[in-house]
């Protein structure tokens, strides 16, 4: 199965707009894409959710563009208490279904 | 907030010991999930349920490991024997869907797992 790769760090400062990207390749068909954000010593969050197009909530927007091959979480404005683990999460096929977490961004918010 | 809980939060023991990991997922919800993390492989999907029925369990190493979900109240992960490269950080989450991916995940804090 290809791997769900996305960039291992990012710096930001307070303010700024943030986007991460995940690379999927092999996403299955019908599954959505989904993102989480992990503290130390907590389980994964829920940070939003989508399929296809442009999908935003309270905290996030979500960018996925035609081919679903990759997906852009964007971040407006962050705050210090952002700096966290962020991962997607896709269903892949290729041989076989699986459910994959990406590697893992860590975002490091700077005031 | 409904919460998913983990017990134990840190379990330390010999290797040849049985372990055992429990979960109680959000009333209401008809899937679990046990997810194992560690700094070389990161999060990994070890098995997935949906309505107490295990679904999909083919990254749990069939040997030594074991989940079932004796009620809705209740899902057990379960090594014997422990070896040292289970160590990790063993994650549950609950959800509600029919699909795999098609529903946001509520994941607990997790069982520290250290086997000597």
């Amino acid at each position: 199965l290809a791997k769900t790769t996305q960039p291992i760090s990012m710096d930001s400062y307070e303010g700024q707009e943030v986007n991460i990207t995940c690379s999927h390749n092999n996403i299955a068909t019908n599954d959505y894409i989904t993102w989480y954000q992990q503290f130390p010593s907590q389980g994964p969050r829920f940070i939003i959710q989508g399929y296809k197009t442009k999908v935003t909530n309270e905290v996030a927007s979500l960018f996925i563009p035609a081919d679903r091959k990759s997906s852009t979480l964007s971040l407006p404005r962050v705050s210090l208490s952002d700096t966290a683990v962020y991962y997607c999460l896709v269903g892949e096929r290729d041989s076989s279904y699986k459910l994959i977490f990406g590697s893992g961004t860590r975002l490091l918010v700077r005031p | 907030d409904a919460r998913v809980t983990q017990t134990p939060r840190h379990k330390v023991t010999e290797m040849g010991q049985e372990v055992t990991m429990r979960c109680q997922p959000i009333l209401g919800h008809n899937t679990v999930f046990w997810y194992r993390q560690t700094m070389m492989q990161g999060l990994e999907l070890l098995a997935y349920f949906r309505n107490r029925a295990p679904l999909d369990d083919s990254g749990m190493p069939k040997d030594r490991f074991s989940a079932e979900m004796p009620d809705a109240t209740l899902a057990t992960l379960k090594i014997q024997p422990s070896e040292p490269r289970d160590s990790a950080v063993y994650f549950c989450a609950s959800g509600l869907g029919t699909g795999m991916s098609n529903q946001p995940q509520h994941f607990g804090d997790g069982t520290r797992l250290s086997i000597l």
